[in-house]
């Protein structure tokens, strides 16, 4: 199976910060990486695809970079809502796998 | 927007067989690769497995002896049994549609929870 880790496991940010997520998979994927995120109570939430492509209707403050093995999620300037756990998961083969989460909490 | 719909039994007794529905709003069942997932109260996400428009399925090794999926078009819905279940089943389970080969799951359901518990 193909391992998905990421950094860091939790973070404390303020609104209007800058945040970058790792995401790391333990062999190459090229770029099928996808990213989520999972406010509490709430299903996860379709972010980005392609590893860079982003779902109709994300804010553009979302970006996703990378190829390979190594990859990131980076929110520009952290909005209120942007409050969750985000997922990454690769989709280049099964068993689809996720890392373990990175949870952006208020600083 | 679709809007999928997981039913089940919300509490399932330890050793039984658990049987979860995920409803798909429209024709698009043969569309579309249909997944299960699990999250643990606290805990990640964790890949069950899918189900393939001709009846198809790819399943996690580590639950694989214990999941079956299958899929009824005429009925529009997709189902996930487990067997043998214990108390490490206890869940929030998913279901999801995979938007395209390798394009990532961009729709979920609200989720059902299981709790395993005699």
């Amino acid at each position: 199976d193909i391992q998905m880790t990421q950094s860091p496991s939790s973070l404390s940010a303020s609104v209007g910060d800058r945040v970058t997520i790792t995401c790391r998979a333990s062999q190459n994927i090229t770029t099928y990486l996808i990213w989520y995120q999972q406010r509490p109570g709430k299903a996860p939430k379709f972010l980005i695809y392609g590893a860079s492509s982003l779902e109709s209707g994300v804010p553009s403050r979302f970006t996703g970079r990378g190829s390979g093995t190594d990859f990131t999620l980076t929110i520009s300037s952290l909005q209120p809502e942007d409050f969750a756990t985000y997922y990454c998961q690769q989709s280049y083969t099964t068993p689809r796998t996720f890392g373990q989460g990175t949870k952006v909490e208020i600083k | 927007q679709v809007h999928l719909q997981e039913s089940g039994p919300g509490l399932v007794k330890p050793s039984e067989t658990l049987t979860l529905i995920c409803t798909v709003p429209d024709a698009s069942i043969e569309s579309f690769f249909w997944h299960w997932i699990r999250q643990p109260a606290g805990k990640g996400l964790e890949w069950i497995g899918r189900v393939y428009p001709r009846g198809s399925a790819n399943r996690n090794p580590s639950l694989k002896s214990r999941v079956t999926m299958s899929l009824d078009t005429s009925k529009s819905q997709f189902s996930l049994t487990l067997t043998s279940v214990t108390a490490a089943d206890t869940a929030m389970y998913y279901c999801a549609r995979e938007g395209g080969a390798g394009r990532g799951l961009d729709h979920w359901g609200q989720g059902t929870l299981v709790t395993v518990s005699s």
